[in-house]
């Protein structure tokens, strides 16, 4: 069955505090992505990964493949990182698969 | 701006209806996917389409149909509407390198929230 986890499902930060977010899936995968989903419902596209890791800014988003596990961390959280946060797994047949998010809220 | 538009932003319809969204992509990208996004489902895939062909099918239903013209804009038709068709539609492009689309950074469009009363 093709099924994307993420947790926590709702997280609430401090500013300044190092944040992660999971993503786990149940079969292989040909890549997995993390998007942003802001308040006003505009998504933005923060990662693709395959494997290995990627950094941009304070974001950083690893991937296992054997253990079929990803995660995006957040450096150093700010206010205007409050945002609903999904994975998003690209299985055999370029179908995309979701999960269904992580609501973070960051607290001045 | 991610360069992808849609429109409408907004859209209220009846039940029985049929309606049509329409999708930009990012000037040069060949790939179009559409997605659904409800309170009860999430976000879901619909289709996507390269440079003008169907590629990949996701959850998407029989009512539902979608083209990519050779503009490269794309429009997805709904028909026979239901309440439970409610929901933000999110169109997203991408470069089109490879026609596996999942292998690239995708740019999504502001969405077109339809209501169905």
């Amino acid at each position: 069955k093709n099924e994307v986890e993420q947790s926590p499902q709702n997280l609430t930060a401090q500013e300044g505090e190092f944040i992660t977010i999971n993503c786990s899936y149940s079969v292989g995968i040909s890549a997995l992505h993390w998007l942003q989903q802001h308040p006003g419902g505009g998504i933005v596209s923060l990662f693709m990964l395959s494997s290995g890791k990627k950094k941009h800014g304070r974001l950083i988003a690893t991937i296992n493949i054997q253990e079929k596990h990803s995660s995006l961390h957040i450096t150093a959280s700010h206010p205007r990182d409050s945002a609903v946060y999904i994975c998003a797994v690209l299985y055999t047949g370029n179908q995309f698969y979701f999960g269904t998010g992580t609501s973070l809220t960051v607290i001045p | 701006d991610s360069g992808v538009t849609q429109t409408p932003k907004h859209l209220i319809t009846a039940t029985g209806q049929r309606v049509t969204l329409r999708c930009s992509p990012r000037s040069g990208d060949l790939s179009v996917y559409w997605y659904q996004q409800s309170l009860d489902q999430g976000l879901q895939f619909l289709i996507q389409y390269y440079n003008g062909e169907e590629r990949a099918k996701g959850n998407i239903l029989e009512r539902f149909s979608a083209q990519q013209f050779p503009d490269l804009h794309s429009e997805l038709n709904l028909s026979s509407l239901e309440l439970g068709d409610s929901a933000l539609y999110f169109c997203a492009s991408s470069a089109g390198f490879t026609s596996r689309g999942g292998l690239e950074t995708q740019y999504f469009g502001p969405g077109t929230r339809l209501l169905v009363l």
